[in-house]
């Protein structure tokens, strides 16, 4: 059973445009967090969020928790191609154990 | 500063040999050490945690296997590898209950 889904699973846009992606749950989860894993490496913590209604600003990144702490969303900003990636979602089970999202893989096309 | 290292970066190996990765972590002490498998594309899989020396546990029945011989060490092997063992092989740390795992370069493992 996979706990966290996420949408879409492919998406390919052009440098400039706007882009949102999810991630949900039916479980309720303390914290959750955003990876980037680029092809050949292991992925790379984007940010934590941990309160419901939560929302975090990373440049051209925004992230926000659902009131309910289900659910998470990604909203890019004008992409950029070396925003390309597989973007992975993970909510803490308990304490040290996560569980991961498939995860969106994003192509940004210059 | 911490570093975490996989070898090796690549493996190509028969249907029904033995396997042995490695990971170690460097800068920490006591850290919790994961084995995930990733398919191309795809998620993170957990297959092993341990929060200390010679304490493992099991995410999913398979035919792999992990030991913690040392604080910083973790291994993941197989004594005989079938078709279905091909993937991407990551190892992560984190401290205590944080939640973040960093993770190491990966192990693409092939068995032909």
């Amino acid at each position: 059973t996979q706990l966290l889904e996420q949408s879409p699973q492919f998406l390919s846009i052009q440098e400039g445009e706007n882009l949102t992606v999810y991630c949900n749950s039916s479980s309720v989860f303390s914290s959750l967090q955003w990876y980037r894993q680029e092809p050949g490496e292991g992925p790379v913590l984007l940010v934590t969020v941990v309160t419901g209604g939560e929302v975090k600003k990373l440049k051209r990144l925004t992230f926000q928790f659902g009131d309910a702490r289900k659910d998470s969303s990604l909203h890019i900003t004008a992409a950029q191609p070396g925003d390309t990636g597989l973007y992975l979602c993970a909510g803490l089970i308990n304490a040290g154990k996560s569980t991961f999202g498939d995860g969106t893989t994003l192509t940004v096309k210059p | 500063s911490q570093t975490i290292h996989q070898w090796p970066a690549t493996l190509v190996q028969p249907v029904g040999s033995p396997l042995s990765l490695e990971c170690t972590v460097e800068g920490t002490s006591n850290p919790n050490l994961y084995w995930y498998r990733q398919a191309a594309g795809r998620g993170l899989q957990l297959l092993f945690y341990s929060v200390g020396i010679g304490q493992i546990s099991s995410e999913v029945p398979q035919n792999l296997s992990a030991s913690r011989p040392q604080d910083r060490q973790f291994i993941l092997s197989s004594k005989k590898l079938l078709l279905s063992d091909s993937g991407f092989y990551l190892c992560a740390w984190s401290l205590g209950s944080t939640i973040t795992q960093y993770f190491g370069p990966g192990t693409r493992l092939t068995v032909l």
